[in-house]
């Protein structure tokens, strides 16, 4: 089982919905959480950070971590055409430890 | 600023020959990554160099050599190219190997091994 999995989609919505993007891992000494947006053809650029669990919100975007679960969360409100990319989540251990990411999710907005 | 500039864009080998991807970036960043990315497998983490003078196996190191030649440039080799090193590879950089910090990303390396 690798260490984090996602739900390659893809995932297909109208312009104004309300996108939910999941990643669930294993290894519990995951500290840091992040959110990379990936458009077509470009490199990953990060999207939103979290540090431990809880909730992080930057405008339309909102990031959740639940260590419990061991599940972390992104909601994207009146989801855009323009926010049609693939969305990787990734996560480190504290220290200096590289990140691991997920496959990625394709997300759509349909206009 | 440039940030992370990657050469060449594209490159096709035929099985068996060798080269080398360069990375370079202009942001005073310490640690330097290379990854390799692949459909339904994602970003997996090739060689890193936490600081100049350092390098480290990732997941995948298999197949691949890296040079840290300075601060600033990080470059792979594939010293005997293979059809399964098909893949598009992605540099990225950071001010520290700290978890805390943003990892930029440069723009590819499309790589075809026939």
């Amino acid at each position: 089982q690798k260490e984090v999995e996602q739900d390659p989609g893809p995932l297909s919505v109208p312009e104004g919905a309300i996108v939910s993007l999941n990643c669930t891992y294993s290894n519990s000494a995951f500290q840091y959480f992040m959110w990379y947006r990936q458009y077509s053809r470009k490199g990953p650029e990060l999207l939103m950070y979290t540090y431990s669990s809880g909730n992080k919100e930057d405008g339309r975007f909102t990031a959740q971590v639940d260590k419990s679960s061991k599940y972390i969360s992104l909601f994207i409100r009146d989801s855009q055409p323009s926010d049609s990319a693939t969305y990787l989540c990734a996560m480190s251990e504290t220290g200096n430890t590289p990140l691991v990411f997920g496959k990625g999710t394709r997300l759509s907005v349909i206009a | 600023n440039a940030g992370v500039t990657q050469t060449p864009k594209f490159q096709v080998l035929k099985t068996g020959q060798s080269m080398t991807l360069q990375c370079a970036q202009d942001m005073n960043h310490n640690s330097m990554y290379w990854y390799r990315q692949d459909p339904g497998m994602g970003l997996r983490l090739i060689y890193y160099s936490a600081s100049e003078g350092t390098t480290d196996k990732g997941e995948v190191p298999n197949g691949y050599n890296v040079s840290r030649l300075n601060k600033r440039e990080f470059s792979l080799r594939l010293e005997s190219a293979a059809p399964s090193q098909t893949s598009v590879y992605f540099c990225a950089s950071k001010m520290t190997a700290g978890s805390t910090d943003t990892q930029y990303f440069g723009p590819g390396t499309r790589l075809t091994v026939l």
